[in-house]
This record gives structure tokens, sequence and C-alpha cells, in this order.
């Protein structure tokens, strides 16, 4: 168990809806990132957060957005939902955020866009 | 763009035999790490490698790390089945916080 806790662990929905994916970091770290993995684009840098404030940017859409909280948990909101959104989403988290340590990876989200 | 290439892309083994896993990066590095997932779970975490150090081990594990080839290796030593996963490679983009993932090795090691 690596202390990082997603949910929901699967959601199915349609297209032109919109969703929220949470994640609880390790007690204690800071940082928090999000991933999206899929077949075709393998896994994909969207965000990192540090204390509540955001700290790197990667490959996320503008319908993508995210947040971090000041009791350390994230969500990523995802709306105007299209098929090829359909992908695993990873919440990670570290200590300092500094990009120089591990990352402690979630058992992630499975999205299904129908 | 991904910004680590991974190198093969799948390799079957018999346990016992070694593996090596290449990967390739564009830019400068803080540090190379590599991760381990196992049919679809979240990724464990196997070694870093900074990028003023030139070889690491843990356990089984050897990683290598050439900054002026842009280059890291992993091998794996008298694998066994349990090493069945994939592998990936994340490079710490310098000077950022981001960590960039590679495409991934599928090792299948037969008993």
């Amino acid at each position: 168990d690596s202390g990082v806790t997603q949910t929901p662990k699967h959601l199915i929905t349609a297209t032109g809806q919109r969703v929220t994916l949470r994640c609880s970091p390790r007690s204690g770290d800071l940082s928090v990132y999000w991933y999206q993995q899929s077949l075709d684009q393998g896994l994909q840098f969207l965000i990192q957060y540090y204390n509540g404030e955001e700290r790197a940017k990667g490959n996320i859409l503008e319908r993508f957005s995210a947040q971090q909280f000041p009791d350390l948990h994230s969500e990523l909101n995802l709306s105007s939902l299209e098929l090829g959104d359909s992908a695993l989403y990873f919440c990670a988290s570290s200590g300092a955020g500094t990009g120089d340590e591990k990352l402690f990876f979630g058992s992630g989200t499975q999205l299904s866009v129908l | 763009s991904q910004q680590g290439e991974e190198d093969p892309q799948a390799l079957s083994i018999q346990e016992g035999e070694n593996a090596t896993m290449n990967c390739s990066y564009k830019t400068s590095i803080n540090n190379l790490q590599w991760y381990r997932q196992n049919s679809g779970r979240g990724l464990v975490h196997l070694i870093l490698i900074r990028s003023n150090e030139r070889e690491k081990h843990s356990g089984r594990l050897r990683v290598t790390l050439d900054t002026s080839k842009k280059s890291s290796s992993l091998l794996i030593t008298a694998s066994r089945a349990a090493d069945t996963a994939s592998y990936f490679c994340a490079t710490g983009v310098y000077n950022t916080d981001k960590l960039i993932f590679g495409t991934g090795t599928r090792l299948q090691v037969f008993p």
C-alpha cells in the first residue's frame, strides 16, 4: 500500500459529461502529481501541485482542471468528456515536490467514456 | 511529447536470465528514476540515480546513467517470474518539478 488514495476506482460516464477524480496524498506529503495513462499515449504528465499551489503543468487539456485543497487532497475535474478521454488516471505524491524525489502512486481511477 | 523513449518495447526471457532495458531522453535532467507497473496497477518506485552519478545498485537491480549520451539502462539480474511487469524510466526535468515518464518496456519472465 503506497498510502495514496484515489477515488473512485472505476467511473463510467457518457460523452459531454463532467467528472471529478479525488486523490489523498500520503500523510505528510505536500506535492501531488496527476498523470493520464492510455494505450496509445503512454503515461502523460498532466499537472503538479505543491502545498495548494500549481507548480508545474504538462499536457493538460483546457477541458481539464485541478486543484489542491488546504488539507492537501487534490481533485482533477474533467469536463465535456470525449471518447478519447477514456484512460487510467493516476495521482502520485511526494514530500517536497522538488522533482528530485521518488513518487508514491495511487492505484488509479479507470475512466470509461461511452 | 514523451521525454523518455525505452528500448526494447517488449522483452521475453527465461527465469534466471538477466534483463536489460534502455532509456533515452532529450533534455537536461536532475535525476532519472525507474518504476515498475504490474498490469494496470499503480507504479512502484524502484531506484533513483542523480545526474552526477554514473551507476547505482539496489538488490538485483543495477542502473547506469550516461548524461553525455542522454541514456540510462536498467539491468535486472537472475530474473524471476515475479519480475514480469512493465518498467518505466522517468526523468526529473532540470530546473523544474516535472517528472516525465518514458514509453515503458514490457518484461515477461517465463518459469
